[in-house]
């Protein structure tokens, strides 16, 4: 099952304008992550923020994590059109062998 | 440094058949996870090598197995193929005790 639950499912935007991704989980984690995928290839890790953080930047991307909602939410500023991609958080709980568990995405078109 | 890759890229198979995937991982990581991602879905995890062994698997039947060898390459196996798996499958490589994992481009399944 997965528990990482993306919204929107898609998001259309002008180029230079702001996108906001939200993940809802239903567990206790170790750690959160969010992860880029273009055109159905392989994923490409952006950030991690740890169950005892509530907010991570990496150059364009904000991300803050929320464990008492459980939720998190990822912020593309001034996005480009090279940020077309599908974007997925996946979680950590901590527990067993390192398996990241994934939701299902959210397909963000930048529009030039 | 080389990053994680793949064989082969596509591959078309008949239902019932077996397939052996094969993965590469970054040089230096003794860790290798395989996903498997349905389309329109999250990647889904299907098990982790560390050192050889099978070190923890997810909702998959035994008819999914791997192999991790010495230089930490992999191998997943699928046998009796059926229709439902059909699927991007993702390798991803990463250090023990390391939280990032890297993925590799993916080997997409076609069963007919």
């Amino acid at each position: 099952s997965q528990q990482g639950e993306e919204d929107p499912q898609a998001l259309s935007i002008q180029e230079g304008e702001n996108a906001t991704m939200n993940c809802s989980y239903k567990t206790s984690i170790n750690n959160l992550q969010w992860y880029r995928q273009n055109s159905g290839r392989g994923l490409v890790h952006l950030i991690l923020i740890r169950s005892n953080e509530r907010e991570k930047h990496s150059g364009r991307l904000r991300v803050t994590l929320d464990t008492s909602k459980k939720s998190s939410s990822l912020l593309i500023t001034a996005s480009r059109a090279a940020d077309t991609a599908s974007y997925f958080c996946a979680i950590y709980t901590g527990a067993g062998s390192y398996q990241l568990t994934f939701g299902k995405g959210t397909k963000l078109s930048v529009i030039p | 440094e080389t990053g994680v890759t793949q064989s082969p890229t596509h591959l078309i198979k008949t239902r019932g058949q077996q397939v052996t995937l094969r993965c590469s991982s970054q040089s230096g990581h003794n860790t290798v996870s395989w996903y498997q991602q349905a389309l329109g879905q999250g990647p889904q995890f299907i098990f982790q090598y560390y050192r050889e062994e099978e070190n923890g698997r997810g909702n998959f039947p035994p008819r999914f197995s791997g192999l991790q060898f010495p230089n930490y390459s992999s191998e997943l196996n699928v046998n009796a193929l059926e229709l439902d798996d059909s699927a991007l499958y993702l390798c991803a490589s990463s250090l023990a005790g390391v939280d990032e994992q890297f993925f590799g481009p993916g080997t997409r399944l076609t069963v007919l």
